[in-house]
C-alpha cells in the first residue's frame, strides 16, 4: 500500500540558513509524482514543487528544490536562504500511476512544521 | 487568474444538519478533489471528480457524504444529518486538463458541528 512518512514533527532554521525536510514513500507502483506543499497558519495549502518517478534530474522552484533518491525512496525538501515567511506546515505527498496520462488522488504524510528564527 | 474557490469559508451546523460545501475550481481546469483534514493532521482523500463523472470516490465514507460536479456550476460536497466527527476543515483542488496533473488547492471550508 502506498504510504508517506514525514518523520519531523516540528523544525527549526535561523533565518537565511538552508534545512532539509525530510519525506520517505513506499510504493510498488513504477510511475508515481511527488508533491510538496506547504501550509501557512492561515490554512491554505501552496503547490510548491513537483518530482516525476521517471525524472533524470532533481526538481528546483526557486528557493525549493528537491532531493529526490529514488533507491531510498525519499524525497527531501530543501528550502535555502530561509526567510520568515518560511515559517508553515510542510506536507509530502504521492501520487501512483502515470502521472503525465491522468490525475489521481494525493496521499499525504503527516507534515513538518518549519520554524523560521530571526 | 483566481484560484481555486471555496465557500462558505466557515459553516457552523447543529448535529443532524446538512452541509453544502461549493468548490469553484480554476479556470481551466476539469478535475476538483475533495479532501478533509482533521485537527493535527495532513489532508486525507475523499473524492476526484470530472464533470458529470465521480472517477474515484474511495475517500468516502459510506453514508451521509455525497459529491458532484454538475455541467454548469461549482461542485458540491454534502454531508447529510452531521455529527460532531465531520467538524474538519474540507480543501477542494483543481487540477489542469494535462500532466502532471498538479493539484491547486481553495482556502477550505472550516465546518464546526455544535
Amino acid at each position: 500500500a502506498q504510504k508517506i512518512t514525514q518523520t519531523q514533527p516540528g523544525m527549526f532554521v535561523q533565518e537565511k540558513e538552508a534545512v532539509t525536510l525530510d519525506c520517505t514513500y513506499d510504493t510498488s507502483d513504477p510511475s508515481y509524482g511527488l508533491f510538496w506543499y506547504k501550509q501557512p497558519s492561515s490554512g491554505e495549502m501552496i503547490f510548491l514543487i513537483y518530482q516525476g518517478s521517471y525524472d533524470q534530474q532533481n526538481a528546483t522552484e526557486g528557493r525549493y528544490s528537491l532531493n529526490f533518491q529514488k533507491a531510498r525512496k525519499s524525497a527531501n525538501l530543501v528550502i535555502s536562504a530561509s526567510q520568515l515567511g518560511d515559517s508553515a506546515m510542510y506536507f509530502c505527498a504521492m501520487r501512483e500511476g502515470r502521472v503525465y496520462n491522468q490525475g489521481g488522488k494525493l496521499i499525504f504524510g503527516q507534515g513538518t512544521e518549519l520554524s523560521v528564527k530571526p | 487568474n483566481a484560484g481555486v474557490m471555496q465557500n462558505p469559508r466557515h459553516l457552523v451546523r447543529r448535529r443532524g444538519q446538512e452541509a453544502r460545501l461549493r468548490c469553484s475550481p480554476m479556470k481551466g481546469h476539469s478535475h476538483v478533489y475533495w479532501y478533509r483534514q482533521l485537527p493535527e493532521e495532513g489532508l486525507k482523500f475523499m473524492v476526484y471528480l470530472q464533470k458529470e463523472n465521480i472517477i474515484d470516490e474511495s475517500g468516502m465514507p459510506k453514508e451521509r457524504f455525497s459529491a458532484e460536479f454538475p455541467k454548469e456550476g461549482p461542485s458540491i460536497l454534502r454531508i447529510q444529518q452531521v455529527v460532531r466527527g465531520d467538524s474538519a476543515a474540507y480543501f477542494c483542488a483543481s487540477s489542469p486538463p494535462r500532466g502532471p496533473y498538479e493539484q491547486y488547492f481553495g482556502p477550505g471550508t472550516r465546518l464546526t458541528v455544535t
